[in-house]
């Protein structure tokens, strides 16, 4: 059961434009949520995260939405560079609880920027 | 602060034998985790511990995987015996914990059984 998921396994952008990747989740009980970016032969990297009780994070080029109601967000970035491209990982988490800072990942997107 | 590290970094080995992964958290971190990284699921969390204790392993896949934490420095994820189909990334990541879910993640190791 995939509580986190992104459809699309692989995104190409030219430099300049503008970076779209989606990421929907099914548990409610979700209440923060993160990316993060992953280069080859690395380990994933925090980017931005977003609480639940906004629906807007932005830092520099990067902005993460939520759409609570369609329980799903998305991450912009703008403008795409070359060195943007990586694996990008959706990731969700309670942050109360008894998950103790428990993330549960998408698939990830591959994103490719081209000069 | 050196980040979390893990060791080997690269691991092959030939079918049927132990595997061990070593981690080693960020220092004042709560909270540690196991994830193996596959095409088809992404980062899948494997097991993860709370001040050194065991919390959920419903993600290990078979009774072959074990892991441990004896102390806040130090864990483990052992593989008895290893199959081919265990090839994949494994990451350990460490975060504070509850309320504070920023984890941050080693290099990897890349384990090939052959």
């Amino acid at each position: 059961d995939q509580q986190v998921k992104q459809n699309s396994p692989s995104l190409s952008v030219q430099e300049g434009r503008i970076s779209i990747l989606n990421c929907d989740y099914t548990n409610s009980m979700f209440d923060y949520f993160l990316w993060y970016k992953k280069y080859p032969a690395e380990g994933p990297t925090f980017l931005i995260s977003i609480s639940s009780i906004k629906d807007k994070n932005e830092d520099g080029r990067f902005t993460v939405f939520l759409n609570k109601s369609a329980k799903h967000l998305s991450l912009h970035i703008v403008p795409s560079q070359p060195g943007d491209s990586a694996v990008y990982f959706c990731a969700a988490s309670e942050r109360g609880g008894t998950s103790y800072g428990k993330l549960t990942f998408g698939q990830g997107t591959i994103l490719t920027v081209h000069p | 602060d050196a980040g979390v590290i893990q060791s080997p970094r690269h691991e092959v080995t030939e079918m049927g034998q132990e595997v061990t992964l070593r981690c080693k958290p960020i220092s004042g971190h709560n909270s540690l985790f196991w994830y193996r990284q596959t095409m088809m699921r992404g980062l899948e969390l494997l097991i993860y511990f709370n001040n050194n204790v065991p919390i959920d392993d419903s993600g290990m896949p078979e009774d072959r995987f074990s892991a441990k934490m004896p102390n806040a420095s130090f864990s483990t994820l052992k593989i008895q015996p290893s199959e081919p189909r265990d090839s994949a990334v494994y990451f350990c990541a460490s975060s504070r914990g509850r309320g504070n879910t920023e984890a941050f993640f080693g290099q990897g190791t890349r384990l090939t059984v052959v």
